[in-house]
Order: structure tokens, then sequence, then C-alpha cells
């Protein structure tokens, strides 16, 4: 299956910094996802990436696809307390499922008031 | 979007016991997935679950440590059998909805004394 590694794996910024989480794959991707994890939590789904350059945003987050497929970015704007938690990118781990996923190492944001 | 229940939410458990894990979801699904989390770790796909059919077991785990049950296209089990403290995780079932993305249980947070 499919690997992904995803860096920085800790990021402590202050209220109102931006922060920016990578992951990069030796091989290129079918798609990719993205997902949060409140402290406590479990993982939601952010977003699904799928073609080559693709930019989404959705508020103050930004998700891109790199132009081959390798790798991908979330960007948040602005960081609000909310925002705490950590970030999972997650690849297909095998076949055409989308639920069957190889997860990043998750980076753990943490937001400073 | 799919409703996952997923009990216990959490449990302590002695040493060489089993615990099952159950996972009910609001909806019929084809496949239902459990993934481990360690302490402070990323997600790790157990096995696939799908009704009428053995699990698939990704490598490193093993049916007599993970027996799954997968009755019906709405309901999963987990058991974590002869524990020990290194199975102390999280695990997470998950399903896949017509959107391309994972719905996750709210886990159960297993400690092993």
């Amino acid at each position: 299956g499919q690997q992904v590694m995803q860096i920085p794996q800790y990021q402590h910024v202050q209220e109102g910094e931006d922060f920016t989480t990578y992951c990069n794959s030796s091989t290129t991707l079918s798609n990719i996802q993205w997902y949060k994890q409140r402290p406590g939590g479990h993982p939601v789904f952010l977003i699904q990436l799928v073609k080559s350059g693709e930019v989404k945003k959705q508020k103050r987050l930004t998700f891109q696809f790199g132009e081959a497929k390798k790798n991908s970015s979330l960007h948040i704007t602005a960081t609000q307390t909310t925002d705490v938690g950590t970030y999972f990118c997650a690849v297909n781990a095998g076949g055409t499922s989308y639920g069957k996923l190889t997860f990043g190492q998750g980076t753990i944001l943490t937001v400073h008031p | 979007s799919a409703v996952i229940s997923q009990k216990p939410s959490r449990d302590i458990c002695q040493r060489g016991t089993s615990l099952t894990i159950q996972c009910q979801v609001d909806s019929q699904v084809t496949m239902m997935f459990w993934y481990r989390q360690q302490p402070g770790q990323s997600l790790t796909l157990i096995a696939t679950a799908n009704q009428g059919s053995e699990a698939t077991y990704e490598s490193g785990f093993v049916i007599d440590k993970f027996p799954i049950s997968r009755p019906n296209l709405t309901f999963s089990t987990l058991t974590v059998s002869n524990m020990s403290p290194e199975d102390s995780s999280i695990y997470l079932c998950s399903v896949e909805d017509d959107e391309p993305e994972a719905f996750f249980g709210q886990g159960t947070r297993l400690t092993v004394v």
C-alpha cells in the first residue's frame, strides 16, 4: 500500500499565527484525504483532493495537492484556539475503498491564546 | 453521513483477559474497518470486516489476537484477546459512505493493567 510522511510532528503557535502541515509520498497518489482529531475525540473528515495541483479552501483552511500528486499541504490562516488538535493526512491503503486508509504520523497543533 | 455507535467508550482490563468492542452503524454499509491508535500515535488499520466473509487482516495483525465478527451490514465486533499492557490503545471502527470519506466511531479507550 501507499505510504505517506507527515511533518512537522508538533507545532506550537500563538493565536493569530498561521500553521502549515505537509505530507509527502515517494509514489504518485490517487487521492489524499485530510482529517482533524480534537483532543480526546475521533478523526473527522475535512476534505479529499484528487486532481493534480488542486487547491481547495474551507474558510481559513487551504488544502493543496502537488502537481505530481506526491505531496499535499494544509494551511490554516490566523489560527484560533478552536483549531487545536491533530491533523492527519491519509491515503488509500489498497483497492478502491475510501475507508481503507493509511494515515500520516499527524501534526499536533497547539494554539496559545 | 453515517452515524456510528461504538461501545464501550473506555475500559480497564486485567492482562490475560479479552475485551469485545461493538460497532453499530445507522445504515447498511459494505465494509467496516477497525483501527488502532496507540498513545500519542497515528491510526493503524487492523482489518477490514466484510459481511459474509472472514475479515482481512493487515500485516502485523492476526485473527487469533483480534477476532472480528460481521454478522450483518450494520454491525461488527472486534475482540482484543489475551490482553497485555502493550494492547493499551484507542480502538476505532470506521465505515465509508457514498461520499469519499471515512466516518469514525467515538473510539474505545482500552487500558490493560
